[in-house]
């Protein structure tokens, strides 16, 4: 089955600073991947999500770029703030979602 | 957009009782739903996936008598968490997809089970 890996487990920015998480897949069939940001009790959030047929997607201050060669994903948040801080999981998906182990981003005022 | 509505958000039960936990998609019809586990500060674990009329597939490891998972209509899909222990104690979510692989999920709100 498929096995996402994800680092850092936790990161820390000053806010306007960048964010970087990377993540890795194991099945070649997976062709959907999003990320989702989660605050605590809560339901994860989608932001953004990249299918396989795309190298890179960005919306406002969020990207995502995919390497299927290599089979790995990252997310980009550009310019932090401190309601950037959560949670932040990726996910690989064929039929069943697998999720990362997730990365807790935490943005300095 | 779609919502997909979970109940209830907290419960908290006796050991050796059995709890029932509801996920309906309201606005869409959800070919398959998920469930997932949760621990403190731990990622979203998959435990199974349930496509409606049909037997849940179960992730290894997950008792598939214990967690009782029914899909009986595009909209509501239940676990049941059967004769509850204290380590069952966990934050249980549920998501649906409206088509097939490579689509986006849609959350439930989760539900925080302890047992007691």
């Amino acid at each position: 089955g498929e096995n996402v890996e994800q680092h850092p487990s936790t990161l820390s920015v000053q806010e306007g600073d960048s964010a970087v998480i990377k993540c890795t897949y194991s099945d070649s069939a997976s062709n959907y991947f999003p990320w989702y940001k989660q605050e605590l009790g809560k339901r994860p959030q989608l932001i953004i999500d990249i299918r396989s047929n795309v190298g890179e997607k960005k919306d406002q201050r969020i990207a995502v770029t995919l390497n299927k060669t290599a089979k790995h994903f990252s997310l980009h948040i550009t310019e932090t703030q401190p309601e950037d801080s959560a949670v932040y999981f990726c996910a690989a998906s064929d039929n069943d979602m697998r999720f990362g182990a997730g990365t807790r981003l935490t943005v300095k005022p | 957009g779609a919502v997909v509505s979970q109940h209830p958000s907290r419960v908290i039960c006796k050991s050796g009782t059995s709890v029932k936990i509801e996920c309906r998609s309201l606005d869409f019809q959800a070919t398959t739903m998920f469930w997932y586990r949760q621990f403190p500060k731990q990622s979203l674990m998959l435990m199974a996936t349930s496509n409606e009329g049909s037997k849940a597939t179960y992730e290894q490891g997950v008792e598939k008598d214990k967690f009782l998972i029914n899909h009986a209509s595009l909209t509501l899909s239940t676990l049941t968490v059967t004769s509850a222990h204290p380590e069952d104690s966990s934050f249980y979510i549920c998501s649906a997809r409206r088509g097939t692989g490579g689509e986006k999920l849609f959350f439930g709100s989760g539900t925080q089970l302890s047992v007691l």
